[in-house]
């Protein structure tokens, strides 16, 4: 089991550009999060989904993010028009939603955004 | 809304002593509580959790007591080591729910 696959793990982009952070769960995980960390701090709640589905999407700013789920393939963090203060490590975690240890999160090594 | 506080921020302890962690929650429908360590440039890992239905887990040096009506729990790791320097992470959550983070402790055992 290859765990929480997180890609890429670095990303450089400028102010203005989009930025794509994927996220591929531990087999047999059907729910997905995402969190942010900023240098020195904590893991600030962004979003929780289940396959095509949002479950619980307070903690997204309301302009330039947005986060999917498809069917098929990995979960996608996107965020349009970069702003320097986006700069932070992207973490994701599945967790299997049902039976034992469904509460559980497992997280990836993080995707480290740098806005120029 | 749902909060978790988490106390001390830093806490420096010489090696083989104790260290305890602090962690309140406003929730109280909150049923699940983990403990998450955190190395330098790593990723959060699990170490250690406990649902509301139990007071106390251990799990060789480290353990875990929880005070539902206080709102209240609480991390304690034993003969310290230099390797358990990192920062530690309390979370809870309710059935269903998203997983909220306290502020996070910056464990430092000096040798």
């Amino acid at each position: 089991n290859a765990g929480v696959m997180q890609n890429p793990r670095h990303l450089v982009r400028r102010r203005g550009q989009e930025a794509r952070l994927r996220c591929s769960p531990m087999k047999g995980h059907s729910h997905v999060y995402w969190y942010r960390q900023l240098p020195e701090e904590g893991l600030k709640f962004m979003v929780y989904l289940q396959k095509e589905n949002i479950i619980d999407e307070s903690g997204m700013p309301k302009e330039r993010f947005s986060a999917e789920f498809p069917k098929e393939g990995p979960s996608i963090l996107r965020i349009q028009q970069v702003v320097r203060g986006d700069s932070a490590a992207y973490f994701c975690a599945s967790s299997p939603g049902t039976g034992l240890g469904a509460n559980v999160l497992t997280f990836g090594a993080g995707s480290r955004l740098t806005v120029l | 809304g749902e909060n978790v506080e988490q106390h001390p921020s830093t806490l420096s302890v010489q090696e083989g002593d104790s260290a305890v962690i602090k962690c309140t929650y406003s929730d109280s429908a909150s049923n699940y509580f983990p403990w998450y360590k955190q190395e330098l440039g790593k990723r959060p890992q699990l170490i250690i959790d406990i649902r509301s239905n139990v007071g106390e887990k251990k799990d060789q040096r480290i353990a875990v007591t929880l005070n539902k009506t206080a709102k209240h729990f609480s991390l304690h790791i034993t003969e310290t080591q230099p390797e358990d320097s990192a920062v530690y992470f309390c979370a809870a959550r309710k059935q269903g729910g998203k997983l909220i983070f306290g502020q996070g402790t910056e464990l430092s055992v000096k040798p």
